[in-house]
C-alpha cells in the first residue's frame, strides 16, 4: 500500500531563516506531487505541483520554492522566511493519470506545522 | 464569487441526528467532486467521491447537481466520532496533465452527547 511521509512534524523558525520541508511517498511510481498551505482560518492553498522529476509548477508567486530531485521526493524550501509563511504545510500525491489506474484523488501526508516568529 | 463556497458552521447536533452540508462551486467545467474530512490539527482525509448519480457509503450520502453547481453531504445517525471539519473539494484537470484541487474552507460539525 502507498504511504506518504512528511518531516518535521512541527517547526518553529525565526523570521529571515531558511526552510526545508521534505515529503516522500512509498508504494507508487511516478506520482503527481503537491504542496499545499493551510493558514489559520483559511482553506487549503495549492503552492506547487510536480508531474515528474525536475518538473515544478508554481501556483502562487512568493518566497517559497520547490524541488523534486527523485521520483518520490518533494522538497519545499525558502531562503528567508516571513511571518506570513506560518501555517500548516501539507504534501499530497495522486496517481499519474497516464498510468494504468486513472484517478484524480489526492492523498495527504500528516503535515508540518510551521510557526515563524 | 468564491470558487468553492461552504457554510462554515459550526453545526452543533445531538447524537443520532441527521445533518446536511451544502457546497456550491463556480466553475462549470469542473469534472470531479469530493468530500474530505479534517480532524483538528490533522491532514484532510478522503471521505467520499461524489458521482453524478449520487452515492452512498453507510451513513453518508453525497449528491451532485451539475446544473445548479451544487454538492451536498448528508450524515445520518450522527456519532460523536463524526465531529470534524468537512471540506468540499472540486477537482479540475490542468494543462500539465495533473489535477488541481480547489478546497472550500470547510464546515465544522460538532456532535454532542
Amino acid at each position: 500500500s502507498q504511504t506518504i511521509h512528511q518531516w518535521p512534524a512541527t517547526l518553529v523558525q525565526p523570521v529571515g531563516s531558511p526552510l526545508s520541508l521534505e515529503c516522500t511517498v512509498e508504494g507508487t511510481s511516478n506520482p503527481n506531487l503537491y504542496w499545499y498551505r493551510q493558514a489559520a482560518g483559511r482553506g487549503l492553498q495549492l503552492l506547487f505541483y510536480s508531474v515528474g522529476i525536475g518538473q515544478i509548477s508554481s501556483e502562487v508567486p512568493q518566497n517559497l520554492s520547490a524541488s523534486r530531485p527523485q521520483d518520490r521526493q518533494f522538497i519545499l524550501s525558502s531562503k528567508k522566511l516571513l511571518l506570513s509563511d506560518s501555517g500548516f504545510y501539507l504534501c499530497a500525491w495522486s496517481v499519474d493519470p497516464r498510468g494504468a489506474m486513472i484517478t484524480d484523488t489526492q492523498y495527504f501526508g500528516p503535515g508540518t506545522r510551521l510557526t515563524v516568529l | 464569487r468564491k470558487e468553492v463556497e461552504q457554510d462554515p458552521g459550526p453545526f452543533n447536533v445531538p447524537e443520532g441526528a441527521t445533518v446536511a452540508f451544502n457546497c456550491t462551486y463556480s466553475n462549470s467545467a469542473s469534472q470531479s467532486f469530493f468530500w474530505y474530512r479534517q480532524d483538528c490539527r490533522k491532514e484532510p482525509k478522503l471521505l467520499m467521491s461524489v458521482y453524478s448519480s449520487g452515492n452512498e457509503d453507510g451513513r453518508f450520502t453525497a449528491q451532485l447537481n451539475r446544473a445548479s453547481q451544487y454538492i451536498s453531504l448528508l450524515i445520518r445517525d450522527s456519532k460523536l466520532s463524526d465531529s470534524a471539519t468537512y471540506l468540499c473539494v472540486v477537482n479540475m484537470r490542468s494543462g500539465a496533465g495533473s489535477y488541481q484541487l480547489t478546497f472550500g474552507k470547510g464546515t465544522k460539525l460538532s456532535v454532542i452527547p
